[in-house]
């Protein structure tokens, strides 16, 4: 049972650079998350798609682009890296709502923007 | 916009004392509430959640969580803690039928031996 699997778990990225952070589920959840965890600020939300086809923003999702590809996956790209999104990045998913089937995590990605 | 306010940042207990983490949101409509915790080097995971219905819920390993309406308050309490509840703990809310969860900046918790 893999639940939700996100690459890479480290990255180390030059201000201006770009890439995308991967995340997929095999539990045939409808809805997706990703969030950044900051210390002392806690989780917030960046984006997320309630089903496949949908993106709707969070509370911080400048800087940021998602695309829910299929229903098992939800990635999230930095178009140019700034090192105020050095952060951890957790993507989850849930079942049918939020509200009645808890969040799943994935382990994380740890990226450091220079 | 909703919004999750978690005032202990730190809490340091010695083992078997009782332990209450507060949380309080702002919001005027129908909520669900959620706490989770994040043990060192882990992910989070769901600890309890409340709906609607008895506004004190239990959860696993001891935990419960009294939802006081008229306070906007889902406190997290535990009559006995374990140097194994060492984790940081999130409170969280959604309006009901929104998918859209907000966490509170959580509450590192330290358990003494």
């Amino acid at each position: 049972n893999a639940g939700v699997t996100q690459t890479p778990k480290f990255q180390v990225l030059k201000t201006g650079q770009s890439m995308t952070l991967q995340c997929a589920q095999d539990m045939n959840h409808n809805s997706m998350y990703w969030y950044r965890q900051d210390p002392g600020m806690g989780l917030r939300l960046i984006y997320y798609s309630a089903s496949e086809g949908t993106t709707d923003k969070g509370e911080v999702p400048n800087g940021y682009n998602v695309s829910r590809l299929n229903k098992r996956e939800f990635s999230l790209r930095l178009e140019s890296a700034a090192p105020s999104q050095t952060s951890v990045y957790f993507c989850a998913s849930s079942g049918r709502t939020v509200n009645n089937s808890p969040l799943h995590f994935g382990n994380g990605t740890r990226l450091t923007v220079t | 916009a909703q919004s999750v306010s978690q005032h202990n940042h730190h809490v340091i207990l010695s083992e078997a004392a009782s332990l209450e983490l507060g949380c309080n949101y702002s919001y005027g409509g129908t909520v669900n509430l959620f706490w989770y915790v994040q043990y060192p080097g882990q992910h989070l995971q769901l600890l309890l959640k409340y709906f609607s219905g008895d506004p004190l819920v239990k959860g696993i390993k001891g935990f419960e969580a009294e939802f006081i309406k008229s306070k906007f308050s889902f406190n997290l309490r535990k009559p006995s803690v374990q140097w194994s509840d060492t984790a940081e703990y999130f409170c969280a809310v959604t309006l009901f039928g929104n998918e859209k969860l907000t966490f509170g900046t959580g509450t590192r918790l330290t358990i003494i031996p």
